[in-house]
């Protein structure tokens, strides 16, 4: 049972657009949520962050919203740049706090 | 470079064998996390470790068993391997047991054949 979605696995931007990446969770007692990226041939590497507690968190061109009564999720970029191009993952954690559950992944791509 | 080492890179095997994957954490970390990503899936959360103890259990197959020494590496060996074993196996590591983000090591690529 995939308790984190990502519904589009792929998405296309142009360069200096923004990016909006989604994300969406069933489980209630997920109170921690990061997005990683990923390059081929590489592990994910962490992005930003955002706990329960908050809505927005920004950090840079990165901007997490976060929708707790949707159980709903969104990674901005602005603006995009070709360097973006990767496979983005959104993870929720419950209040437990041990262990991530990943969505199945975004691939963005932004066009020069 | 996040720091998290993870050897082999590529493991080729036969069904039926057993293989271990090792996983050295980033530099004062002290849990460490195993997760399994096959073709076209997401990462599947395996076990985590934090300081030697066993805190979380996943989707782990019986066939598949963790430990974490007191300096802190990890290893995970699978045994009987099935085709359907064949995956990338990462490890990631954190300071703390929870609340925080984890660094990912590179992957050890999986080929039961």
């Amino acid at each position: 049972d995939q308790q984190v979605k990502q519904n589009s696995p792929s998405l296309s931007v142009q360069e200096g657009r923004i990016s909006i990446l989604n994300c969406d969770y069933t489980n209630s007692m997920f109170d921690y949520f990061l997005w990683y990226k990923k390059y081929p041939a590489e592990g994910p590497t962490f992005l930003i962050s955002i706990s329960s507690i908050k809505d927005k968190n920004e950090d840079g061109r990165f901007t997490v919203f976060l929708n707790k009564s949707a159980k709903h999720l969104s990674l901005h970029i602005v603006p995009s740049q070709p360097g973006d191009s990767a496979v983005y993952f959104c993870a929720a954690s419950p209040n437990t706090g041990n262990q991530f559950y990943f969505g199945t992944g975004t691939s963005l791509t932004v066009i020069p | 470079d996040s720091g998290v080492t993870q050897t082999p890179k590529h493991l080729i095997t036969a069904t039926g064998q057993r293989v271990t994957l090792r996983c050295s954490p980033r530099s004062g970390d002290l849990s460490v996390y195993w997760y399994q990503q096959s073709l076209d899936q997401g990462l599947q959360f395996l076990i985590h470790y934090y300081n030697g103890e066993e805190r979380a259990k996943g989707n782990i197959l019986e066939r598949f068993s963790a430990q974490q020494f007191p300096d802190l590496h990890s290893e995970l060996n699978l045994s009987s391997l099935e085709l359907g074993d064949s995956a990338l196996y990462f490890c990631a590591s954190s300071p703390t047991a929870g609340y925080t983000e984890a660094f990912f090591g590179q992957g050890t690529r999986l080929t039961v054949v």
